[in-house]
């Protein structure tokens, strides 16, 4: 979805180094998400925000720190990056809207940033 | 944890219906349930959410029996263009408490043949 962009689309670092990935949306959400995909597993969710206050770990938050610096902005650092985080990363927003006894939550991802750590 | 389990693969010939079940024995009351699809190198793009009985849209109905431990994705008359992998995503989405057990788990890849 073109509302929600990613920079770097593409990166090589080496072991050690610090990186971040940064992750944009004009959606107006409040809900951003990372994830990482490897393959073979899915899509694993790394940190989450539900508001510019709000910072939740996820499943796979070892090694990874988050940042929500605006509504529209919510970025990834790997304070020291290893191999095993190679992998292919998206961040997402949503906007959540009760209605009645449902709800309705619809996630919009961003096109991927593949990282390789060398 | 609402663990979700889903056939890795299935292939349908072009106009066929294709119907996709997910397991969650473990689902919780406050759980909703959730498919998504995927294309190669894309992010997945949302299909379709319920929570109980039967949902259609433009794309796809979900049927959700009496005791929501399982659900099944049905896509009428696919086309080569469904070539994708699904997933299935159960858990409590409606406050950040509740979403950090939701899980996408591995989907499954559906191969559309002419």
């Amino acid at each position: 979805d073109a509302d929600v962009t990613q920079t770097p689309r593409n990166r090589i670092t080496k072991t050690g180094k610090r990186i971040m990935l940064e992750c944009s949306q004009t959606k107006g959400h409040d809900r951003m998400y990372w994830y990482r995909q490897d393959p073979g597993l899915g899509l694993r969710l790394i940190y989450y925000s539900f508001d510019v206050k709000d910072i939740n770990k996820g499943e796979i938050s070892d090694g990874y720190s988050v940042s929500r610096q605006a509504q529209a902005k919510f970025s990834l650092s790997l304070e020291s990056a290893i191999p095993n985080q190679t992998a292919l990363y998206f961040c997402a927003t949503s906007a959540a809207t009760p209605a009645g006894i449902s709800f309705q939550e619809t996630q919009y991802f961003g096109p991927g940033t593949r990282l390789l750590v060398l | 944890l609402a663990k979700t389990t889903q056939p890795i693969s299935m292939d349908s010939y072009e106009g066929q219906e294709v119907n996709i079940t997910c397991s969650h024995n473990n689902i919780a009351t406050n759980d909703y349930i959730t498919w998504y699809q995927q294309f190669p190198s894309q992010g997945p793009r949302f299909i379709i959410q319920g929570y109980k009985t039967k949902v259609t849209n433009e794309v796809a109905s979900l049927f959700i029996p009496a005791d929501r431990k399982s659900s099944t994705l049905s896509l009428p008359r696919v086309s080569l263009s469904d070539t994708a992998v699904y997933y299935c995503l159960v858990g409590d989405i409606r406050n950040s408490g509740g979403y950090q057990k939701v899980t996408f788990g591995i989907g499954t890849k559906l191969q559309v043949i002419p």
